[in-house]
């Protein structure tokens, strides 16, 4: 069954860095999303792309954040300067117009 | 604005009981409605999606879910519970179709106790 891969499966970044945490979706979804999940929280979404591009974001995901399909099969979450709070498991999803959303198995961002 | 509640951070049950976890929803639009499992150090795993076909849906690994508009739930059963069901299980709503942004209850840590 396909998957969605997220890479590197741990990241750990000193405070102010900036991040890049890589996705490959479902090769022929169109639909691709970030969420986030800090430690014993629930998951949140983050935002939603579509058609190169945003198609929703929440407050969460401020000025510091930003997404981009660079290439036809990665998706990408930047973090420009990282912050404690940032800490957390971000994971990727995909999904086409009739198929509910596959998750990645997620990147634990961890900041010092 | 959609939510979910999900009553019970954690859920003990002995292996062959039946599995009940709870999750109501609000909505303001007929909902979509999913559970996923998160199994330790992995990600987020589909069981099962209501999307106003069958109120009854059947899942993987023996689980279903009941859609009752009248309750607004969507709680999940298994008739007989197994050690490998030991994770972590989230109710999400969604209300524009499968393609929008899912909303995610505080999740259930189910245990199985032999």
């Amino acid at each position: 069954e396909p998957e969605v891969t997220q890479t590197p499966s741990h990241q750990v970044t000193q405070m102010g860095q900036e991040v890049i945490l890589r996705c490959v979706p479902i090769s022929n979804h169109l639909y691709f999303y970030w969420y986030r999940q800090i430690l014993g929280q629930k998951v949140e979404f983050l935002v939603s792309f579509y058609n190169n591009e945003i198609s929703e974001k929440s407050e969460i995901f401020d000025d510091q954040f930003s997404v981009e399909r660079p290439d036809g099969s990665n998706f990408t979450l930047k973090i420009r300067s990282t912050k404690l709070e940032d800490s957390a498991m971000y994971f990727c999803a995909s999904s086409d117009d009739h198929q509910p959303q596959h998750f990645g198995d997620g990147t634990r961002l961890s900041i010092l | 604005a959609q939510s979910v509640t999900q009553l019970g951070s954690h859920v003990s049950v002995s292996e062959g009981a039946l599995v009940l976890l709870r999750c109501n929803y609000s909505s303001s639009v007929p909902p979509y409605l999913f559970w996923y499992v998160q199994y330790p150090n992995q990600g987020l795993q589909l069981l099962l999606k209501y999307t106003s076909a069958a109120t009854l849906v059947k899942g993987i690994n023996g689980f279903e879910a009941e859609f009752k508009k009248s309750e607004t739930s969507f709680h999940l059963t298994k008739p007989s519970a197994h050690m490998s069901d030991a994770a972590e299980y989230f109710c999400a709503v969604a209300t524009t179709g499968t393609a929008s942004k899912l909303t995610f209850g505080t999740g259930t840590r189910l245990q199985v106790t032999l």
